[in-house]
């Protein structure tokens, strides 16, 4: 079964530190996402990479094709970037663009 | 403001009841998902959608059953049949053009 391996599961940063989250996936993929889950459940998509790199105001996330890697990277934290993160692929071949989710690395920026 | 909908945010199921959970998008998306999420695990796919009219099972669909009558409503319907029913819901939408995914704001459903 493919999986999706992310890491740390869960990470505690002060305000203002530099945050990488990883994300790991088995075999070839067609495109990789990046997801915010906020405490109340909603969820928000913050990136969709297929190749190389994304920036989006503090956050940015690259992607290695051939280690088969990718990390979601947070600059400048504040306590409002508290979250679970989220890695989803979509494996070369899968139908119907499903996706594979990691479990998620849950986020808390201290003041 | 154009998103999806979903209600209720949360739900309490009795034994042998059916119960259904709304999904409603003013995206103009064609495809749309149904995903259950439980503590600690990865989002799992109940069922999708890619047209009106047209569904398919995803990777957990026994005890679960949807329509897709309209291109804006993907209902979810949690049957007596689903012996584990209590879990995070999360209604999802991708627009083609970009792939970009949107999601609803969950139902969290519980068994009383």
């Amino acid at each position: 079964k493919n999986e999706v391996e992310q890491s740390p599961q869960n990470l505690t940063a002060q305000e203002g530190e530099f945050i990488t989250i990883n994300c790991s996936y088995s075999v070839g993929i067609s495109a990789l996402h990046w997801l915010q889950q906020h405490p109340g459940g909603g969820i928000v998509s913050l990136f969709m990479l297929s190749s190389g790199k994304k920036k989006h105001g503090r956050l940015i996330a690259t992607i290695n094709i051939q280690e088969k890697h990718s990390s979601l990277h947070i600059t400048a934290s504040h306590p409002r970037d508290s979250a679970v993160y989220i890695c989803a692929v979509r494996y070369s071949g899968a139908g119907s663009y499903q996706l594979t989710f990691g479990k998620g690395t849950k986020l808390s920026v201290i003041p | 403001d154009g998103g999806i909908t979903q209600s209720p945010k949360y739900l309490f199921r009795k034994e042998g009841q059916n119960v259904t959970l709304s999904c409603e998008q003013n995206l103009n998306h064609d495809a749309m998902y149904w995903y259950r999420q439980d503590p600690g695990q990865g989002l799992r796919l109940i069922y999708y959608s890619q047209i009106v009219n047209d569904f398919q099972k995803g990777d957990i669909a026994e005890g679960y059953s949807v329509s897709r009558e309209k291109k804006e409503s993907f209902p979810l319907t949690v049957t007596s049949a689903q012996k584990n029913p209590t879990a995070f819901y999360l209604c999802a939408s991708r627009d083609r053009a970009n792939e970009k995914l949107f999601f609803g704001s969950g139902t969290q459903l519980s068994v009383l």
